[in-house]
């Protein structure tokens, strides 16, 4: 079936360092979102995003964080500085509608963040 | 306020028996939609299986189906035949209907298939 492709699985990365998440979101989706997940805990909406403007975002979703996709390139997730807290497993998703409230999401296999 | 609550952390069952995991949930709205979600150990994200609202009739898809309890805003799901590979960690998920955009997540439920 269709598949988001999220690199890379894993990032290490000092605290107060920039760290930019990539997904490649299924070819012809037009809507990304960003879901946390802390280990053991259960997902939570960051933001989700279309035609090329943030739609909804969170509490969670702080200054420190910006999304964008640039033509033909992947949806990226940065964090500009990083924070001890921000460490989690971050999933993309991608659905081809959203006003189908109905419309399922299709996940990557997430990136794990680490911040030292 | 909206909330989806799974109290059952963890499940463990012999495989090809019959499995139930509840979810119940919190909204004001009269439209939403359920959904189920699979997390295997790799950490990929799943769809299982969707409830519309408005609709009486329990959605099935293959050997999953669901327990829609409206009145007491209850939606379990129930696994027939389970299959060592059910094993994983599952969530429960609402989203309103014309509000925001955003996917309500339960705290998810792991099932664990014994041979």
């Amino acid at each position: 079936g269709p598949k988001v492709l999220q690199i890379p699985s894993h990032q290490i990365i000092d605290m107060g360092q920039m760290v930019t998440l990539n997904c490649d979101p299924v070819s012809n989706h037009l809507y990304f979102y960003w879901y946390k997940q802390i280990l053991g805990q259960q997902m939570e909406f960051l933001v989700n995003f279309y035609n090329g403007k943030v739609m909804e975002k969170s509490k969670l979703f702080k200054d420190q964080f910006s999304v964008e996709r640039p033509d033909g390139s992947y949806f990226t997730l940065k964090i500009q500085p990083t924070a001890l807290e921000d460490s989690a497993v971050y999933f993309c998703a991608s659905s081809l509608a959203l006003r189908l409230s109905n419309e399922r999401l299709f996940f990557g296999h997430g990136t794990k963040l680490s911040v030292l | 306020a909206q909330k989806v609550t799974q109290t059952q952390t963890s499940i463990s069952v012999v495989e090809k028996t019959t499995v139930t995991m509840d979810c119940v949930y919190e909204t004001r709205d009269s439209s939403y939609f359920l959904f189920w979600y699979k997390q295997t150990a790799s950490g990929e994200i799943v769809f299982l299986i969707r409830q519309d609202s408005y609709k009486k009739e329990n959605a099935t898809v293959g050997h999953y189906s669901l327990n829609f309890q409206k009145p007491k805003s209850s939606i379990g799901l129930i696994i027939t035949a389970t299959q060592i590979e059910d094993s994983a960690v599952y969530f429960c998920a609402m989203r309103v209907m014309d509000s925001n955009y955003q996917l309500i997540w339960g705290s998810g439920t792991k099932l664990i298939i014994k041979p």
